[in-house]
């Protein structure tokens, strides 16, 4: 089955401070990869998504994601964050031919002003 | 072009009730899927409906069944609430073959308390 582990449930930076989130998958067939943010109060957005070529994947806002296949890693990057950035961010994975997207428990982003 | 739009947004049912959560789905979206997220958990895939009939389901009791209508709009219905069932429901929009695309536009929820 298939299963999404985020390395961390909260992280704290303050403004300008560079970003990094852990998604790990388990999965033996071909994935689509898919980060999601959740800002307070709003519903869920797709924040960018791989299905294949380039690993280095560029989503809105700024944020990038790099797809290391042998790592089984989707890691979200960010150079500079800004307090706006403040959300929960939630990695998913989906089967090439799946209905259904598997989701991590979700990074908590906190950006101090 | 519209969102997806739920229904209640927030509801207080005792154990053993039954509740019916609905959900409206995006313009030119024919796809339905439901997820429940338990507090401080992601979203997990409950079921996914096309043509009115189910496509998929994730590790929920029969407990939870649905309905997707003509308009495609959406019901989950969930018998005999247990305590546990108390979490954000999450109703999400798309077009067939395309959602696994990334193509889901996901509705605010439904928070569901069972006292």
């Amino acid at each position: 089955a298939q299963s999404v582990s985020q390395h961390n449930h909260h992280v704290i930076l303050s403004e300008a401070a560079s970003l990094e989130l852990g998604c790990n998958y388990s999965y033996g067939g071909t994935v689509n990869l898919f980060w999601y943010v959740q800002y307070p109060g709003q519903h869920l957005q797709l924040l960018l998504k791989y299905f294949s070529g380039d690993p280095l994947v560029k989503g809105i806002k700024g944020f990038e994601a790099e797809f290391i296949k042998s790592k089984f890693s989707f890691n979200l990057r960010k150079p500079s964050v800004q307090w706006s950035d403040t959300a929960e961010y939630f990695c998913a994975v989906n089967s090439k031919y799946g209905n259904k997207l598997v989701f991590g428990a979700g990074t908590i982003l906190r950006v101090k002003s | 072009e519209t969102g997806v739009t739920q229904s209640p947004t927030h509801l207080i049912k005792t154990r053993g009730q039954q509740v019916t959560l609905r959900c409206s789905s995006q313009s030119g979206h024919n796809t339905v899927s439901w997820y429940q997220q338990a507090l401080g958990q992601g979203p997990q895939f409950i079921f996914q409906y096309y043509r009115e009939e189910e496509n998929g389901r994730g590790n929920f009791p029969p407990r939870f069944s649905g309905l997707q209508f003509p308009n495609y709009s959406s019901e989950l219905n969930v018998n005999a609430l247990e305590l546990d069932d108390s979490a954000l429901y999450l109703c999400a929009s798309s077009l067939f073959g395309r959602g696994r695309g990334g193509g889901y536009t996901f509705g605010s929820g439904t928070r569901l308390t069972v006292v």
